[in-house]
């Protein structure tokens, strides 16, 4: 079966550091990954998506990147982190296995203080 | 282009009363709808998915969803309400089988039930 890891599953950064949260997927291929923030009180932003190993788009302009180095790990970074990066991140899986339908992990909070 | 609208931030039910989270979308291509459930704390399960065939989906924890075209809704229904549902629920829309898997989501509803 599939499973989808993510760490660490909390942080307190000063703004100014710098930030990587991974996330690896066991069990499948070629999955399509995902970064997702929840904000408190707020719905769901999909922040990055990638189709394959150093492919990556993003959907929304900010302060943070991502980068897939293998098949199966994903990681969101910044190098210099706002208040306003304070959230719930999520790294989330699809494929044609799957059938259209994205898992998602644990999930990683992230207190910029 | 789509949207996903969950009609009511904050929803609170009896137990074993009827538990309905309205859900409406727009798509302009044929959607595959998604409920998730979110547990404080925890990342999203998935509840039901519709993608084609029988409108009516069931899935976990007694929960049920039913397509309605010509409403353009996905209410999810549980007959029962028990205390462990209380939760967020969020409804989400993709664009199906056009080769494109990202959902956009609602902005989720928070469901308490009375003890």
């Amino acid at each position: 079966s599939q499973t989808i890891h993510q760490w660490p599953a909390t942080l307190v950064q000063p703004v100014g550091s710098p930030l990587s949260l991974e996330c690896t997927v066991e069990g499948t291929s070629n999955p399509n990954l995902y970064w997702y923030r929840q904000a408190a009180g707020r719905g769901l932003q999909l922040l990055f998506y990638s189709v394959g190993i150093g492919q990556i788009s993003s959907e929304v302009p900010q302060n943070l990147s991502a980068s897939r180095p293998q098949d199966r790990q994903f990681i969101l970074s910044s190098k210099k982190l706002l208040l306003s990066d304070s959230g719930f991140y999520l790294c989330a899986w699809s494929n044609f296995l799957s059938g259209n339908t994205i898992y998602f992990g644990e999930g990683s909070w992230l207190t910029v203080v | 282009a789509q949207s996903v609208t969950q009609l009511g931030s904050h929803v609170s039910v009896s137990e074993g009363a009827l538990v309905l989270l309205r859900c409406n979308y727009s798509s302009s291509v044929p959607p595959y709808l998604f409920w998730y459930v979110q547990y404080p704390n925890q990342g999203l399960q998935l509840l039901l998915k519709y993608t084609t065939g029988a409108t009516l989906v069931k899935g976990i924890n007694g929960f049920e969803a039913e397509f309605k075209k010509s409403e353009t809704s996905f209410h999810l229904t549980k007959p029962s309400a028990h205390m462990s549902d209380a939760a967020e629920y969020f409804c989400a829309v993709s664009r199906g089988n056009f080769g494109n898997e990202k959902l956009t989501f609602g902005t989720g509803t928070r469901l308490t039930i009375i003890p």
